[in-house]
């Protein structure tokens, strides 16, 4: 099957202004993550959706980041005001169980370029 | 607080093994994982071990668990030029957590030929 789908692939925005991305998980995964993935780093968490509500959002590094899951399927990653210092690769994760074993599956990411 | 280290950098000859080892800090963590990161590409859940185990092989992958000295290791046999690519330890947020995963830097395997 399809699996998690992220859009835009790339996307170059000035400072100042505000984005939002988009997470399509794999059909029937209750939770959803997002990370942030700087150059030379491994990924690091940013929130964390067990259906439609945000179960952790102890990652979002200021109020500028929000998300959303209004339907307990698409997520979308908001930021406003947007800053250098927010590039990076964003990254979607789904997984079919709350408990357990977590496994997580990852999209492509979104490459965020803030000039 | 939770911390996850790996080693930047290995290279090896293809047909040798690779052996990619981690140290993490949360003892609480139930699940250990291990992620493959090509250029440009998103992450590959690999494998995983569970904290109660202390090997699991999966066909070229074999993953070693010390919990005592928490430390993880990833061999992966005759490897071969494919195999080239980043790969990320990752840990649990603890017992009971909701799955939020702790990373590590990432090991790049570079396999010559």
């Amino acid at each position: 099957g399809a699996g998690v789908s992220q859009t835009p692939s790339n996307k170059v925005t000035e400072k100042g202004k505000y984005v939002e991305l988009r997470c399509d998980p794999i059909s029937g995964h209750t939770a959803l993550y997002w990370y942030r993935q700087s150059l030379g780093q491994g990924p690091e968490f940013l929130i964390y959706f067990q259906g439609t509500g945000a179960a952790d959002d102890s990652g979002l590094p200021n109020d500028r980041f929000f998300a959303v899951r209004p339907e307990g399927s698409v997520s979308t990653l908001k930021i406003q005001r947007t800053e250098r210092g927010d590039s990076a690769v964003y990254l979607c994760a789904s997984s079919p169980s709350h408990g357990g074993k977590y496994e997580q599956y990852f999209g492509p990411g979104t490459r965020l370029t803030v000039t | 607080g939770e911390d996850v280290e790996q080693s930047l950098f290995l290279s090896v000859r293809e047909g040798d093994s690779s052996v990619i080892n981690c140290t993490y800090t949360d003892s609480s963590s139930t699940y250990l994982y291990w992620y493959k990161q090509e250029p440009g590409a998103g992450l590959q859940l690999l494998t995983y071990i569970f904290s109660n185990m202390d090997m699991k092989q999966d066909q070229r992958l074999t993953v070693l668990l010390n919990k005592k000295d928490k430390h993880l290791s990833l061999r992966i046999a005759d490897t071969q030029t494919g195999d080239s690519a980043i790969y990320f330890c990752a840990e649990s947020m603890g017992a009971g957590s909701q799955g939020n995963l702790i990373f590590g830097k990432g090991t790049k395997l570079s396999v010559k030929p």
